[in-house]
């Protein structure tokens, strides 16, 4: 059975960084692209951003950069979402999804469960 | 790159079908056939329910289905049923600064 866990809620203070993980199983990891994707409260989906976990290649959002970054360790077929100087604005949900890399379109067929993220003081 | 435009929310009754667009750009849906559309009920991870314009998921019901018009993408829904009751994204690939764009999203209501 193919999933994608991702790590628990976590609540942070403005400024501070963290990691979420997302980890597969029941498929090749490296044969599907892994996706990063953010909801805010009451809020729609935005792209982040993804990683190739083959060569760790990525492909990022411009609006998130040099606010978060992405990556992978194969070995245990885990993703990361880091996000660094959290502000309250980064409150959301965050959600990974696998693409496979055959597809051009963003088919996202197996998502994880959510990662909610809470930035307060 | 700004989201893709979506209605805000779309009704109809039990049985009808309703239409769902997305409106981009020639930089997005105008030029490429890579739009796909995803079902999120409250509290739940989204679906994909339509992939390359108008491509279905395996075992997923043939009531969903997509098309394309220069600049606007569109899903139908066909035989509305309660359990459709969810918002609905659709998702482009784009040649502008990222890679891919969501719609703004819409919320379908089965009255």
């Amino acid at each position: 059975e193919v999933q994608l866990v991702q790590s628990g809620a976590e609540v942070k203070k403005p400024g501070e960084s963290l990691r979420i993980s997302c980890k597969g199983s029941g498929y090749s990891f490296t044969n599907y692209w892994i996706n990063w994707v953010r909801q805010m409260p009451e809020k729609g989906l935005e792209w982040m951003g993804r990683i190739d976990p083959s060569d760790s290649y990525t492909n990022d959002n411009p609006s998130f950069q040099g606010h978060v970054t992405i990556s992978v360790d194969k070995s245990i077929n885990t993703a990361y979402l880091h996000l660094s100087s959290l502000q309250a604005s980064d409150t959301a949900m965050y959600f990974c999804a696998r693409q496979a890399r055959s597809s051009s379109s963003l088919t996202a067929d197996y998502w994880g469960q959510g990662t909610l993220v809470t930035v307060s003081s | 790159q700004s989201a893709l435009t979506q209605p805000a929310s779309v009704s109809g009754s039990p049985g009808q079908s309703i239409t769902i667009s997305c409106t981009g750009t020639i930089v997005d849906i105008g030029d490429y056939n890579f739009v796909s559309w995803y079902q999120q009920h409250p509290g739940k991870a989204p679906k994909v329910i339509i992939f390359d314009v108008s491509h279905r998921p395996s075992g997923l019901s043939n009531r969903f289905s997509g098309s394309k018009s220069g600049n606007t993408a569109s899903l139908t829904i066909s035989g509305l049923q309660a359990e459709d009751e969810a918002d609905y994204y659709c998702a482009s690939y784009t040649s502008s600064t990222t890679l891919y764009v969501f719609g703004t999203g819409t919320r379908v209501t089965v009255l």
